[in-house]
């Protein structure tokens, strides 16, 4: 069993509707949890970043952690066919500097 | 600063063959990773720095793979013999902090034939 699991997806929503991707992890040890998009044949572009439990929004971004369940989500509201790419959620623990990364989430807006 | 840079964006090289790729990250940033990515999968970490010193390697990464990053800047990283197994998209990312998300580069995608 991998340490951080993802659907692979495709998912494919219209334009304008609520996206929920998520992941679900095993070790109890991770603190800090990243959402990061990219694009075809580019690096992966940080879009979120948050530290333990909690809820952090950005524009039409919410981030949820739920340590106590090992599960995070990230929201995208009024999507838009520019959103339309692949999602990796990333998390680490605090004494460690690797970065441990679920598959990524391919997400596909239709106009 | 238009963010972290690396060269060449692709290579392809044949089997046996030695290659170098360059990663200039963004200039205040004293964290630089190296990580590798096949398809379908995400990254996989190779190495950390955090100026000039190389503070962690993958156990994953054979011999064949070193990094160096000279005077704290720039950062080469090199595969000797190359193999087919090699082929992937290696990224280059960099951070001010243990705290802070990395930005990566767009990455060297590398082809062995």
């Amino acid at each position: 069993q991998k340490e951080v699991e993802q659907d692979p997806g495709p998912l494919s929503v219209p334009e304008g509707a609520i996206v929920s991707l998520n992941c679900t992890y095993s070790n109890s040890a991770f603190q800090y949890f990243m959402w990061y998009r990219q694009y075809s044949r580019k690096g992966p572009e940080l879009l979120m970043y948050t530290y333990s439990s909690g809820n952090k929004e950005d524009g039409r971004f919410t981030a949820q952690v739920d340590k106590s369940s090992k599960y995070i989500s990230l929201f995208i509201r009024d999507s838009q066919p520019s959103d339309s790419a692949t999602y990796l959620c990333a998390m680490r623990g605090d004494s460690n500097y690797q970065l441990i990364w679920g598959a990524g989430t391919k997400l596909i807006i239709k106009p | 600063d238009t963010g972290v840079s690396q060269n060449p964006r692709h290579k392809i090289t044949k089997r046996g063959q030695n290659v170098t790729f360059r990663c200039d990250p963004i200039s205040e940033h004293n964290r630089l990773y190296w990580y590798r990515q096949t398809l379908g999968q995400g990254p996989e970490f190779l190495t950390y720095f955090q100026n000039e010193a190389q503070l962690e390697k993958s156990r994953l990464l054979s011999d064949r793979f070193s990094a160096e990053r000279p005077k704290g800047s720039f950062s080469t990283l090199e595969i000797q013999r190359t193999e087919q197994g090699d082929s992937a998209m290696y990224l280059c990312a960099s951070a001010t902090g243990p705290n802070y998300g990395y930005t990566f580069g767009s990455g060297t995608r590398l082809t062995v034939v």
